[in-house]
């Protein structure tokens, strides 16, 4: 079964630190370009970050760039969001997902991870 | 950063009625667009992509059409799973890939 889990979410004070994780199975991973989405609290689907296969490429939401790291291990088929400096709009569920590389144009997310809670509050 | 608009913000339909939801982007983007449906609790699902074609196993009751600006996802005959919110996203900019703000489906 194509999966992917997330954890690492939490309660984290502002200015602090967190990471989450992504753990795929079921597909190739490291043939997949990855993303990161997020949704506050009632809120709409926000893009967050995107990651090639082999780490040469990675794009940020401007709200993000400098704070937040993506990156991935591919032998252990694992996308990482390293998450610095966060602030109580930071707080969301972090969706993984996975871009489907087969498909006439680029960046359409075909498998979702089921999402982790992060909070960020004093 | 291209802006996606979606309307209604909210719509209250019944089974078995047909039902188009509308997403404008602030410029022209080909075809560069993909709806999801999102239901409480859950993560969002791809639906449509390419503005048009349908997501693998996804029920023929949804169709998506338009090209430029202007697009529109139609559910031809609601069902009871179908009552969730509905998400376009752009795909055709450099980074971000900025999402609609939803569009929320509610039983009459």
């Amino acid at each position: 079964e194509v999966q992917l889990v997330e954890s690492g979410g939490g309660l984290v004070q502002p200015g602090g630190s967190l990471r989450l994780s992504c753990a795929a199975s079921g597909f190739t991973f490291k043939s997949y370009w990855m993303h990161w989405v997020r949704q506050a609290p009632g809120k709409g689907l926000v893009w967050v970050a995107r990651i090639n296969n082999d780490e040469s490429t990675v794009n940020y939401v401007d709200s993000v760039k400098g704070r937040f790291t993506i990156s991935r291990d591919n032998a252990k088929n694992t996308l990482y969001l390293q998450m610095n400096s966060l602030r109580a709009e930071d707080t969301a569920v972090y969706y993984c997902a996975r871009e489907s590389g087969t498909y006439p144009i680029p960046d359409v997310l075909d498998i979702w991870g089921q999402g982790t809670a992060v909070t960020i509050s004093s | 950063d291209i802006q996606m608009t979606q309307s209604p913000s909210s719509l209250s339909a019944s089974v078995g009625d047909r039902v188009t939801i509308t997403c404008r982007a602030s410029q022209s983007i080909s075809n560069y667009l993909n709806w999801y449906q999102q239901k409480p609790g859950r993560a969002p699902k791809l639906l449509i992509y390419a503005a048009s074609s349908l997501h693998s196993g996804v029920p023929s009751r949804f169709s998506g059409s338009g090209s430029g600006t202007d697009f529109t996802l139609t559910i031809s005959s609601l069902q009871p799973e179908d009552f969730a919110t509905y998400y376009c996203q752009q795909t055709y900019s450099s980074p971000p890939k900025t999402f609609g703000q939803g569009t929320k489906l509610e039983i009459k």
